[in-house]
């Protein structure tokens, strides 16, 4: 069991340039959800998806998108990146979404540097 | 949003106890609280959650005030292996966002 796999690891960008940071879970999961963290600042919910089709924006979706076509997988896609999106990206997933309940798997993280 | 509030840093000696407290003073009836620790260059990993009652597991214990406006993740002997930042967070009624601060960051002295 492989668990939430993110990649890359590591990526460089220049201002303005696109990319997209991959997540992908082979537990089943129908919760799927993409964190920032910053120093100091804790992680912030960029985005979630409840299912396969069924996106929703968290604390700080702006300069984000994201699509689930897939259960597995929910990549987040910077279009125009910004030196402000430099950060550690954190993909977590969950089997259940009943209230209160179940646990998040996350990945190892994404460190992604905007110059 | 319901938000909580952890000491910035704490310190426990090895092998002793370590009782890491949070305020959720605005937390709804239907809100559980997680506790989730990080390592360092690591993901966050879950460690405990619970709703009214206290909680136990082979990680640690979860004691709830009664009015659950705060709450204790006790670790019973703080080993070095448990230095990390310790969140503690609410889940929301939906289930569907989870609210991270900025954690106790656990420094456990050998």
């Amino acid at each position: 069991n492989a668990g939430v796999t993110q990649t890359p690891k590591f990526q460089v960008l220049k201002t303005g340039q696109s990319m997209t940071l991959q997540c992908a879970q082979d537990m089943n999961h129908e919760y799927m959800s993409w964190y920032r963290q910053d120093p100091g600042m804790g992680l912030r919910l960029i985005h979630y998806s409840v299912g396969a089709g069924i996106t929703d924006q968290g604390e700080v979706p702006n300069g984000y998108n994201v699509s689930r076509s897939t259960t597995e997988d929910f990549p987040l896609r910077l279009l125009s990146a910004a030196p402000s999106q430099t950060s550690v990206y954190f993909c977590a997933s969950s089997y259940s979404i009943i209230r209160g309940t179940g646990e998040l798997f996350f990945g190892e993280g994404s460190r992604l540097t905007v110059l | 949003d319901a938000k909580t509030t952890q000491p910035n840093s704490m310190e426990s000696n090895e092998e002793e106890p370590v009782h890491l407290p949070c305020n959720h003073s605005t937390i709804s009836g239907t809100d559980y609280i997680h506790w989730y620790r990080q390592l360092p260059s690591q993901g966050p990993e879950y460690v405990i959650h619970g709703l009214t009652s206290n909680v136990n597991n082979r990680m640690a214990s979860l004691a709830i005030a009664e009015d659950r406006k705060s709450s204790t993740l006790i670790l019973h002997r703080a080993t070095l292996r448990d230095a990390a930042v310790y969140y503690c967070i609410l889940r929301d009624d939906t289930g569907n966002q989870f609210y991270f601060g900025t954690g106790t960051s656990l420094t456990v002295i050998p």
